[in-house]
């Protein structure tokens, strides 16, 4: 069992969809979680950082955090044509553990 | 700003060759992550340096080994290519002052292994 579960997709939805990505993960030991995004043959760009279980909004993106059930979650309100990409979700322990452990990456495309 | 900048863009080698990846990390940064992704699948960890020394190592084989310089920048060399070794390779950096989750990567090397 890999210690981070994502579902791969594909995920389609219209313009203006609110959009949900979500990840779930076995290790206790996680307590930062991230969102980042990746663009077609580009590195991965950081969306938001979260510690706490509960919510964190940037603009139309909200991440979710429960650490209770090891569930994280990426929403996108009004999706834009723009967001189409590879949504990956990452996590790492606390300071000291450098190492980031990904999800495999939700390939979104938003239809305009 | 430049980012995290990478080189080479391509690589194309054959089996039991070495190949040497560089990079430069952002202005102000001092730590250097690298990163293997496979096609189709998220980033897995190989190591990371700071202080020009590897600090934390992933579930890489010898093979794969790295340095870093006295400007931060950072090298990954791997030994005796094999197949599977083809993935995009990723560096990221952080400051070791600045925001602990904040880590840029750069647009990676593509490794093609014949």
């Amino acid at each position: 069992q890999k210690e981070v579960e994502q579902d791969p997709g594909p995920l389609s939805v219209p313009e203006g969809a609110i959009v949900s990505l979500n990840c779930t993960y076995s290790n206790s030991a996680f307590q930062y979680f991230m969102w980042y995004r990746q663009y077609s043959r580009k590195g991965p760009e950081l969306l938001m950082y979260t510690y706490s279980s509960g919510n964190k909004e940037d603009g139309r993106f909200t991440a979710q955090v429960d650490k209770s059930s090891k569930y994280i979650s990426l929403f996108i309100r009004d999706s834009q044509p723009s967001d189409s990409a590879t949504y990956l979700c990452a996590m790492r322990g606390f300071f000291g553990n450098e190492k980031l452990t990904f999800g495999t990456g939700t390939r979104l495309t938003i239809i305009p | 700003d430049a980012g995290v900048t990478q080189s080479p863009t391509h690589l194309i080698k054959t089996r039991g060759q070495q190949v040497t990846l560089r990079c430069s990390p952002k202005s102000g940064h001092d730590t250097v992550s690298w990163y293997q992704q496979a096609l189709g699948q998220g980033p897995q960890f190989i190591f990371q340096y700071y202080e020009e020394e590897e600090r934390q190592r992933g579930n890489f084989p010898d093979r794969f080994s790295g340095h870093q310089f006295p400007n931060y920048s950072s090298e990954l060399n791997v030994n005796a290519l094999l197949l599977g070794d083809s993935a995009l390779y990723l560096c990221a950096s952080r400051s070791r002052k600045g925001i602990y989750n904040e880590q840029f990567f750069g647009p990676g090397t593509r490794l093609t292994v014949l």
